[in-house]
């Protein structure tokens, strides 16, 4: 099956610092990966849409220069959150697809914490 | 604009009781997609089912059973027999179809919190 990883699945960092969470498919090609956030108790939102080889496409109220996103293969996506602050604490998941496939596959997420 | 509402925030039952999740959704388009993920409390999305806008054919997965309705746009979802491993984050999201029927980014619920006590 499909099959997405997400590294590190935890991280904590000190305020100003900037960490870089990995999304990779392990054994599928993907065009497209999604970026979204979740806050304790509440719903997954969408933060940007990375596709391969192009600029990603960012959701209304995220900052572009703070996460920084890069599909530079198609099976690898990175996700920087820059200049971290506690309220970049959240959990962070991505999801990839295939080119013809209408499957959305699920990373495990990664909890940032920022002190 | 699409939307999702899970009007159900929390939800607590005896073990063996059925329970069923509501989920209600807004869409102007007339294909997409309704999915259903339960996510426990280590996070990870579980992936339990998509529903074709065009396919209002009820499911049933084991204990698992989903009521699709397009009259009343809703795709409910019902635990029977419910466990104690039932207890879980469930998210509906709604996703809309491309051309060439591939699904776009996805459009969460709120979620609702089942606990399923023993």
């Amino acid at each position: 099956g499909a099959v997405v990883s997400q590294h590190p699945s935890r991280v904590i960092c000190k305020s100003g610092t900037s960490v870089k969470i990995e999304c990779r498919s392990l054994d599928f090609q993907a065009t497209t990966m999604f970026w979204y956030r979740q806050f304790p108790k509440q719903s997954l939102m969408l933060m940007a849409t990375s596709n391969e080889g192009s600029k990603a496409t960012y959701e209304q109220g995220v900052e572009k220069d703070k996460f920084l996103i890069n599909h530079a293969s198609l099976t690898l996506s990175t996700l920087t959150v820059t200049s971290a602050h506690p309220e970049d604490s959240s959990f962070y998941i991505c999801s990839a697809r295939p080119p013809s496939n209408n499957e959305q596959f699920f990373g495990p997420g990664t909890r940032l914490t920022v002190l | 604009a699409q939307k999702v509402t899970q009007a159900q925030t929390e939800i607590s039952v005896v073990e063996k009781e059925d329970v069923t999740l509501d989920c209600v959704y807004e869409t102007r388009d007339t294909t997409y997609y309704l999915f259903w993920y339960k996510q426990p409390p280590s996070g990870e999305l579980v992936f339990l089912i998509r529903r074709n806008s065009f396919d209002e054919q009820n499911e049933i997965s084991g204990r698992y059973s989903w009521n699709f309705q397009k009259s009343t746009s809703s795709f409910n979802f019902t635990i029977t027999a419910s466990q104690v491993v039932d207890s879980a984050v469930y998210f509906c999201a709604l996703s809309e179809a491309r051309m060439g029927g591939s699904a776009r980014q996805l459009t969460f619920g709120s979620g609702t919190q089942l606990t399923v006590l023993p």
